[in-house]
């Protein structure tokens, strides 16, 4: 079983905070990761993808991927109410084309 | 774009009865996927297809569950007969061959089954 772990939280922080959602998986033949955010009642959207290890920086996201700990995370920097919602993390193994998804980590970040 | 249409949003129905969700795909995307959200199981894949072929069909339930895909504009997933555990938000996503370099799904707004 290939699996997706991460924390489901909630993880709440103050607005202007760096908020820091973690994520592991278990397959180490893995090559693709992803964040999805989803708003409450609403559909899964990709905000960062990652395939090498380090970090990836999009405006205030970057997206940090250790693949000798088989370990990835999502830092939103100066978090924002507009924040609040579960972040997804999906994970694509080696030598398949679909991602695994994990449960998601609920984010609240209040003012 | 429209992007992925799904319906109905809602569905309310006794157990027993013949359920019908449908998709239709953001046009282009070859590859169309079925997905189940629940609070305790997170977000499922159910099957997948490339090109209208079913490929991966390992995460359907059980014989309950069907899915077609008649042409490249639409889907259906149904299930018959329905019981409460099948209650969850049903997403239909489609991504198109590139999407196998960003891993990039675009989901449909979900559909909503709750089953008495």
């Amino acid at each position: 079983q290939k699996e997706v772990e991460q924390n489901s939280g909630p993880l709440s922080v103050p607005e202007g905070a760096i908020a820091s959602l973690n994520c592991t998986y278990s397959d180490r033949g893995s090559q693709s990761f992803f964040w999805y955010r989803q708003y409450s009642g609403k559909s899964p959207e990709l905000i960062m993808f990652i395939y090498s290890n380090g970090d990836k920086e999009d405006g205030r996201f970057t997206a940090q991927l250790n693949k000798a700990s088989q370990y990835v995370s999502l830092l939103i920097r100066d978090s924002q109410p507009s924040d609040s919602a579960t972040y997804l993390c999906a994970v694509r193994p080696g030598g398949s084309y679909i991602p695994t998804f994990g449960r998601g980590t609920s984010l609240i970040v209040h003012p | 774009d429209a992007g992925v249409i799904q319906s109905p949003r809602h569905e309310v129905t006794e157990m027993g009865q013949e359920v019908t969700l449908r998709c239709k795909p953001i046009s282009g995307h070859d590859y169309l996927f079925w997905y189940r959200q629940t609070m305790m199981r997170g977000l499922e894949l159910l099957i997948y297809f490339n090109n209208n072929v079913p490929i991966d069909d390992s995460g359907m339930p059980e014989d309950r569950f069907s899915a077609k895909m008649p042409n490249a504009s639409f889907s259906t997933l149904k299930i018959q007969p329905s019981e409460p555990r099948d209650s969850a938000v049903y997403f239909c996503a489609s991504s198109p061959r590139g999407g196998a370099v960003t891993g990039e799904l675009f989901f449909g707004e979900g559909s909503r089954l709750t089953v008495l």
